[in-house]
């Protein structure tokens, strides 16, 4: 079946540098991916996304590029600030018009 | 503008006792979802809704019943709750499943 996974559970780094957030998946037929950002006792929030046609996609601060050949996703957050802090998920949806998400990595920007 | 709306916020239950979370979303979206977001995971598919009057199973529909006679309105049912149900719940709506979902602040359901 469908299924979205991440390579790191946590990632810490420092204010003012860059983060990089990695997702795997594993449907071929996936055609619509999300990035959500979560805060602690919120619902998701809505970052980024981008379609298959696509290899990048640019945002206010982050950037999302899509590598179809090895079904691999990435979420770029640039001069990470301290309200970028939260757990970070992809989502994807293909022909089971269902948003399938993946574990989540949690983000922690160090002072 | 309300977005996704979900009541209630918080809930106690007993083991084998039913209730009933109700989602609103003002958007006129077609496409509704529950989740349920266990501790350090992410969020599993219980239902999902692609218009009024329509449902079907996610990933993890088990235990669950939903109803979706409103276009604004879905719900979720628990006819015989159990411990495994203790999770915090989540409703979603979005126009079709290519654009973004939007979601509510989450249901925090505790069954003892």
């Amino acid at each position: 079946g469908e299924s979205v996974g991440l390579h790191l559970p946590t990632l810490s780094v420092q204010e003012g540098d860059n983060s990089i957030i990695n997702c795997a998946y594993s449907n071929s037929a996936s055609d619509y991916f999300i990035w959500y950002k979560q805060e602690s006792g919120k619902g998701p929030q809505f970052i980024i996304d981008i379609r298959s046609n696509m290899d990048k996609r640019q945002g206010q601060r982050v950037t999302v590029l899509l590598n179809k050949t090895v079904k691999h996703l990435s979420l770029q957050i640039a001069a990470t600030q301290p309200g970028d802090s939260a757990v970070y998920f992809c989502a994807e949806s293909g022909s089971a018009r269902q948003l399938t998400f993946g574990s989540g990595t949690q983000l922690t920007v160090l002072p | 503008n309300a977005g996704v709306t979900q009541t209630p916020k918080f809930r106690v239950l007993k083991t084998g006792q039913s209730m009933t979370l109700l989602c609103a979303q003002d958007m006129n979206h077609e496409y509704m979802y529950w989740y349920r977001q266990d501790p350090g995971m992410g969020l599993r598919l219980i239902h999902y809704s692609v218009g009024e009057g329509t449902t079907a199973k996610g990933e993890v529909p088990d235990g669950y019943n939903v109803s979706r006679l409103k276009k604004q309105n879905f719900l979720l049912g628990l006819e015989s709750a159990a411990p495994s149900q203790t999770s915090v719940y989540f409703c979603a709506s979005s126009y079709n499943p290519e654009t973004e979902a939007f979601f509510g602040q989450g249901t925090r359901l505790t069954v003892v």
